[in-house]
């Protein structure tokens, strides 16, 4: 079955450590997005992908960095410079012609220890 | 720039009781797609309902019916006949933009929690 596959489900990393939360799909679709949660706020865009090798920063990008090399593949790292990464993360991918059809994965949920 | 409000932040019901979500939103845009999703404590987000905006017509899927009403910016999401399984948080949501360069703006959730 297709889907977009989010690993690993629970994440710890120690301060000042980057770590990579990976995103895979197997739809064919073009777009890709990944969303922080926190509790009370809702979800928010980190960035997001329309195509290989581009991708554009949402609307909370610090300390976050990105790639879009392949277009099954889109891996989020948490950087050091990120001040509070604790939250749950999202992927999400979205086929180009349609303007609706989201798909999302099953969350990372990493915690700094 | 768009906004999407989900004012109520925890509602808690009886089983069977019926439970009205609210969301506004606000958009200068003339088509848009407004979604109701729900994620359970596994954390996965299950797609519920859209809509464009040209549709205002109200849908009713078993125990679950939405009421868009464009002039006053509102799509409501009412559950009838609650039930245990119905709690989780559920996010509305709202996508202004076409093709690959649709992005998702969503309110902060109201967290419904059904008991017996």
């Amino acid at each position: 079955d297709g889907g977009i596959t989010q690993s690993p489900k629970y994440l710890f990393r120690k301060e000042g450590q980057n770590v990579t939360l990976s995103c895979e799909q197997n739809l064919n679709h073009d777009a890709m997005y990944w969303y922080r949660q926190d509790p009370g706020q809702g979800l928010r865009l980190i960035y997001y992908s329309q195509i290989v090798n581009d991708f554009q920063k949402g609307d909370i990008a610090e300390g976050y960095s990105v790639s879009r090399e392949k277009k099954e593949s889109f891996p989020l790292t948490v950087t050091s410079a990120q001040k509070n990464p604790t939250a749950f993360y999202l992927c999400a991918s979205l086929k180009g012609s349609d303007n609706y059809g989201y798909t999302f994965g099953s969350g990372t949920r990493l915690t700094v220890v | 720039a768009q906004k999407v409000t989900q004012a109520q932040t925890e509602i808690s019901v009886v089983e069977k009781e019926d439970v009205t979500l609210d969301c506004v939103y606000e958009t200068r845009d003339t088509t848009y797609y407004l979604f109701w999703y729900k994620q359970p404590p596994s954390g996965e987000l299950v797609f519920l309902i859209r809509r464009n905006s040209f549709d205002e017509q109200n849908e009713i899927s078993g125990r679950y019916s939405w009421n868009f009403q464009k002039s006053t910016s509102s799509f409501n999401f009412t559950i009838t006949a609650s039930q245990v399984v119905d709690s989780a948080v559920y996010f509305c949501a709202l996508n202004t933009n076409t093709g690959t360069a649709s992005k998702l703006t969503f309110g902060t959730g109201t967290r419904l929690q059904v008991t017996l």
